[in-house]
């Protein structure tokens, strides 16, 4: 399967603690995004690298949050100190320099 | 800023019927998306449409992009059940290609 994997696909933490998501691109894309979607709301973009640089982050993306693309190949998400409002779907994405973004599985994250 | 709203939110239909979900967005965009979503699960891409006047279709559906008027559409033909999902488009933002999502349109359709 060359789509887009994410690690894990389900986490259930309690409120405070750290928090830790992967995503593998499709392999030749240099663009790799990250999203938000709450319950009955649409994705929200969160962050993007091209290569290893994180070019953009979302006024969304607190203190709490870090990201990185080391090598330019998988990227992590990271959240400090979870609180209930972190609770949602985690969606990650990846494109080649100018073409469509392909989505992956997503993690859900589900903060008590 | 770039800024996509769809409508409508809900929607209720029979089967067999027709309808049309539309997507307006704010500002300049050269490329517009269309997805699917079912409940628990990730998107599906539908559609992708990357320039003015633009038409496409699979099955049932069918999307359109006009943007002069700014406006996407997506056609529902003889709607069944198996159709049941929500539906997003997306504009993307020139430079980092962000999407911007619709609030999404939460489609039921009734056998």
């Amino acid at each position: 399967d060359t789509g887009v994997s994410q690690n894990p696909r389900h986490k259930i933490t309690k409120r405070g603690q750290n928090v830790t998501f992967r995503c593998d691109p499709i392999s030749e894309h240099n663009r790799l995004y990250w999203y938000r979607q709450t319950l009955g709301q649409g994705p929200e973009f969160l962050t993007y690298f091209q290569n290893e640089a994180q070019l953009e982050k979302s006024r969304l993306l607190s203190d709490r949050f870090s990201a990185e693309r080391p090598k330019g190949s998988f990227s992590t998400l990271e959240i400090q100190r979870t609180e209930q409002g972190d609770s949602a779907m985690y969606l990650c994405a990846s494109s080649p320099a100018w073409g469509e973004q392909y989505f992956g599985p997503g993690t859900r994250l589900t903060v008590t | 800023e770039l800024k996509v709203e769809q409508n409508p939110l809900f929607l209720s239909m029979q089967e067999g019927k027709n309808y049309t979900i539309y997507c307006n967005y704010s500002t300049t965009s050269d490329r517009l998306y269309w997805y699917r979503q079912d409940p628990g699960k990730s998107l599906e891409s539908l559609f992708v449409l990357l320039s003015n006047g633009a038409v496409k279709q699979e099955g049932r559906l069918m999307a359109s992009l006009d943007t002069k008027a700014r406006l996407s559409t997506l056609h529902i033909t003889a709607a069944v059940h198996d159709l049941s999902a929500t539906y997003f488009c997306a504009a993307s933002e020139g430079g980092t290609y962000k999407y911007i999502f619709g609030t999404g349109t939460r489609l039921k359709v009734l056998a």
